[in-house]
């Protein structure tokens, strides 16, 4: 099983500032790396996949980036709607599809 | 495109459970369907995959031999079966969508159903 590990597992970031957020997996999953958004009593939101392709309506402040095993979720000018906690889901060829314990971001 | 759960209780550790998703909006016979869930407080934990057309499924190593997905095409609908519940199978379950055929990961999830295991 592939294990994705996230860091750190709170960021505390003032609205405005650029949030960078990490993710490794414990062996190379190409490219097949997808994060999401998640607020509380909501279901998980697709921000992006394939690393760096943000998914249908999320705005261009949401970066992603890497390869292999190492990879950043970059949200370069915080809104208050971006609080949230991020996971990180590595989907290659077969099951597991295992997630990262998440990054919860904080209102500092 | 819209994904419903219900099904969700409380039951006693070692019962039985069946969840259901009943999907619209997209053309449910031809997408792959998972279960996910989140344990309270906690993050996701992928649970269990079927095919397209019901022929394949995989599940995690923590359910396997007591969860069965199933599915219906002429329902539009996704089930879980859950045998010999344990307390840490205590979760909101959602049903997930691909966005792309036969790669998963998840562009539409349900609002989730509560599974509470205990006596």
């Amino acid at each position: 099983e592939i294990v994705m590990t996230q860091a750190p597992a709170t960021l505390s970031v003032s609205p405005g500032e650029r949030a960078t957020l990490s993710c490794r997996a414990s062996q190379s999953i190409s490219t097949n790396l997808a994060w999401y958004q998640q607020k509380p009593g909501q279901a998980p939101r697709l921000l992006i996949y394939a690393v760096s392709t943000r998914a249908t309506g999320i705005p261009a402040r949401f970066s992603g980036s890497g390869s292999g095993t190492e990879f950043t979720l970059t949200i370069s000018s915080l809104q208050s709607e971006d609080f949230a906690v991020y996971y990180c889901q590595q989907y290659t060829n077969w099951p597991p599809y295992t997630f990262g314990q998440g990054t919860k971001l904080d209102n500092k | 495109v819209q994904l419903l759960e219900s099904g969700g209780d409380l039951v006693q550790p070692g019962g039985s459970l069946r969840l259901s998703c009943t999907a619209s909006g997209f053309v449910f016979s031809t997408y792959g369907m998972n279960w996910v869930r989140q344990s309270p407080g906690k993050g996701l934990e992928w649970v269990a995959l079927i095919s397209y057309d019901g022929s394949n499924e995989d599940y995690a190593a923590s359910v396997k031999g007591r969860f069965t997905i199933s599915r219906d095409n002429s329902k539009n609908t996704l089930y879980l079966q859950m045998n010999g519940l344990r307390a840490e199978d205590t979760a909101v379950y959602y049903c997930a969508k691909p966005r792309v055929r036969g790669i998963y990961y998840f562009d539409y999830w349900g609002q989730g159903t509560l599974v509470t295991v205990s006596s």
